[in-house]
């Protein structure tokens, strides 16, 4: 079974439009990450969800906005993509009482915007 | 702020020897938690070995083995008997031992030369 899952795995879109990207977790953890990776490989953090609320917001455009309905689910939504928005995001959970454990990442979503 | 340097963007190995990847850390916490990732070009994060910091032996997984220097705050990577298989990038990463930030390096990109 598939511990964190993305969907889709790659995105093409055009700019302007406006995309989401689906991540589900079924590792029972509380909290719940997106990261974005750059064409330097550099992985940054953009927000985390611990039960549902939204503990990390690092500076990211407003044009994203992340959405937890459960737990188990973080789902990224992008509005007016841009050029720059072109990367790959990188989903992942963890359980916050148990910091010894590691994240579980997602496969990643490979984001192009033309 | 806690940070994580790796200072070496890149790396290359001859297949079969060994090479240490290098990762330092910037912490006032006496008790929190290391890990090393490895993305492959598949992009799936991979944790290759974990260290708590209030042990002092070495964690060791199979040919991977870390040097953890607490007083120094480095957490450097050993890979013996390389295999072209662990070609990679390789990420250094910090978590405290409360909340749910993990805090990455900028990553390693290692060749192994066959």
């Amino acid at each position: 079974d598939t511990a964190v899952s993305q969907t889709p795995k790659y995105l093409v879109t055009q700019m302007g439009n406006d995309k989401s990207i689906k991540c589900e977790q079924n590792l029972g953890h509380d909290t719940m990450y997106w990261y974005k990776q750059d064409s330097k490989k550099f992985l940054k953090i953009m927000f985390s969800y611990n039960n549902k609320e939204l503990i990390i917001n690092e500076t990211v455009p407003n044009r994203f906005s992340p959405k937890s309905p459960d737990k188990a689910h973080l789902n990224l939504h992008i509005n007016s993509l841009e050029l720059g928005d072109s990367a790959v995001y990188f989903c992942a959970s963890s359980q916050e009482l148990h910091p010894q454990e590691t994240q579980y990442f997602g496969p990643g979503t490979r984001l192009l915007v033309l | 702020a806690q940070t994580v340097t790796q200072s070496q963007p890149e790396m290359s190995v001859q297949e079969a020897e060994t090479v240490t990847l290098s990762c330092t850390y910037d912490t006032s916490e006496s008790d929190y938690y290391l890990f090393w990732y490895k993305q492959p070009p598949s992009r799936q994060m991979i944790l290759v070995i974990r260290q708590e910091a209030y042990k002092q032996q070495n964690a060791t997984e199979n040919r991977f083995s870390v040097n953890f220097q607490k007083a120094a705050k480095s957490f450097s990577l050993k890979i013996s008997d390389s295999q072209l298989g662990d070609a990679a990038m390789y990420f250094c990463a910090y978590r405290k031992n409360t909340g749910n930030q993990f805090y990455f390096g900028t990553g390693t990109s290692l060749t192994v030369i066959p």
